[in-house]
């Protein structure tokens, strides 16, 4: 099975902060994403990326930024957080480009800023 | 607005009974589709999925229809039972494109 691990289950931080979420899977997966997920909004895409240092925007990554420095991790950082960035956060990663293949995510990591 | 969606956001069903959770799609593109089910506290759960050269498919307990002339997409859970209570979400793709689509969500409630 497919193991996607987000590092923290639960997160509190100040506004300013700079967060750090870390992600890892263990399947060699090319592809991995990072959404929010929010009552009534849904999944919402703010990075993906398809290979090591490689990295595109999803639909909201205003306030965001990622990192892939090996291809089993993927991390989003929030340069500058905000209250507005309370949310869930998920990650999920996918075999390859091109595969039709499902995403297969993490439990999330529950983000608080204060 | 959201291109996957469903008709209802709550589902309740009697324990036993099969439960049929629908989600209707826009992009007549699409060619690749994804049921996953999401319970309290946790992610995404991939069930199953099709691909558009399909009508329908089984796994253990679950069937995917997809209806491509009216561009819609359920999933059948036979005998309902407490552990299926979640939030079920449909999702389509675009071959080539590396994004994957989400609908809000179906509850389904099992009721005893």
């Amino acid at each position: 099975d497919v193991k996607v691990t987000q590092s923290s289950r639960y997160l509190v931080k100040r506004t300013g902060e700079k967060v750090f979420l870390e992600c890892v899977q263990d399947m060699d997966h090319e592809n991995m994403f990072w959404y929010r997920q929010d009552p009534g909004l849904g999944l919402r895409l703010i990075y993906f990326s398809y290979d090591v240092k490689m990295k595109e925007k999803g639909d909201i990554p205003e306030g965001y930024s990622v990192s892939r420095e090996k291809k089993e991790r993927f991390s989003l950082i929030l340069e500058s957080a905000s209250t507005n960035q309370t949310s869930m956060y998920l990650c999920a990663s996918s075999l390859r480009r091109d595969s039709n293949q499902p995403q297969h995510f993490g439990d999330g990591t529950r983000l608080s800023i204060l | 607005g959201e291109s996957v969606g469903l008709h209802l956001p709550t589902l309740s069903v009697q324990e036993g009974d099969n439960s049929i959770i629908n989600c209707a799609y826009s992009n007549s593109a699409s060619d690749y589709f994804i049921w996953y089910k999401q319970e309290s506290g946790k992610g995404p759960q991939f069930i199953i999925d099709i691909r558009s050269n399909m009508d329908k498919r089984q796994g253990q307990r679950v069937t995917v229809l997809l209806n491509k002339t009216v561009k819609h997409l359920s999933l059948q859970i036979a005998a309902t039972q407490p552990g299926d209570s979640a939030v079920y979400f449909c999702a389509e793709n675009i071959s080539g494109d590396d994004k994957i689509i989400f609908g809000k969500g179906t509850r389904l409630h099992i009721l005893p």
